[in-house]
């Protein structure tokens, strides 16, 4: 089993929809999780972190763990083209060591 | 501020040739990444490094070596090419190892192909 499961997709939703992005892990020793955007050809960029359950927000991008469940939970509201990208969820204990999910492409059709 | 410079952003190697994929960074942070990227499998750690002259494995070292003589620079070089090194390659960094308002910030990415 993988430590950190997140589907591939592509995933396509029309302008303005809201996107769900998830992913979930086994490690119940991660403890803070992140969001990367990774646009094509491009290096991973920070999106959002959180510490522990709960939610967090910025502007459109709503991040929220549960660490109950293992899951955590990227939501986009009022998609754009300009967020067409692979998203890739990351956790790590508090070390050097990040484990990232494999990443899930979105496409925002105009 | 640049952040993480890669370079080159491409290259193709002959198997058995060696090559040195050059990673500087101008915020003074003192971790620094290398990981590869292959389709559908995620970012995979193959060295990382918490400040000058400390290097250690990653999950995927084989085939690899890097140095740490400055806090800017982290070279990551491949000995003998193998195909199976054929990838993207990123160097990271970050202020600390534990978790940061920032997190890691990630280079523009070596674009290796191996014949």
């Amino acid at each position: 089993q993988k430590e950190v499961e997140q589907d591939p997709g592509p995933l396509s939703v029309p302008e303005g929809a809201i996107v769900s992005l998830n992913c979930t892990y086994s490690n119940s020793a991660f403890q803070y999780f992140m969001w990367y955007r990774q646009y094509s050809r491009k290096g991973p960029e920070l999106l959002m972190y959180t510490y522990s359950s709960g939610n967090k927000e910025d502007g459109r991008f709503t991040a929220q763990v549960d660490k109950s469940s293992k899951y955590i939970s990227l939501f986009i509201r009022d998609s754009q083209p300009s967020d067409s990208a692979t998203y890739l969820c990351a956790m790590t204990s508090g070390t050097y060591k990040y484990i990232f999910g494999t990443g899930t492409r979105l496409k925002v059709l105009a | 501020n640049a952040g993480v410079t890669q370079t080159p952003k491409f290259r193709i190697l002959k198997i058995g040739q060696s090559m040195t994929l050059q990673c500087t960074q101008d915020m003074n942070h003192n971790y620094m990444y290398w990981y590869r990227q292959d389709p559908g499998m995620g970012l995979k750690l193959i060295y990382y490094s918490v400040g000058a002259g400390i290097t250690d494995k990653g999950e995927v070292p084989n085939g690899y070596n890097v140095s740490r003589s400055t806090t800017e620079d982290f070279p990551l070089r491949l000995e003998l090419a193998a195909p199976s090194q054929t990838s993207v390659y990123f160097c990271a960094s970050s202020p600390s190892g534990g978790i940061s308002a920032n997190g890691q910030f990630f280079g523009p990415g070596t674009r290796l192909t191996v014949l």
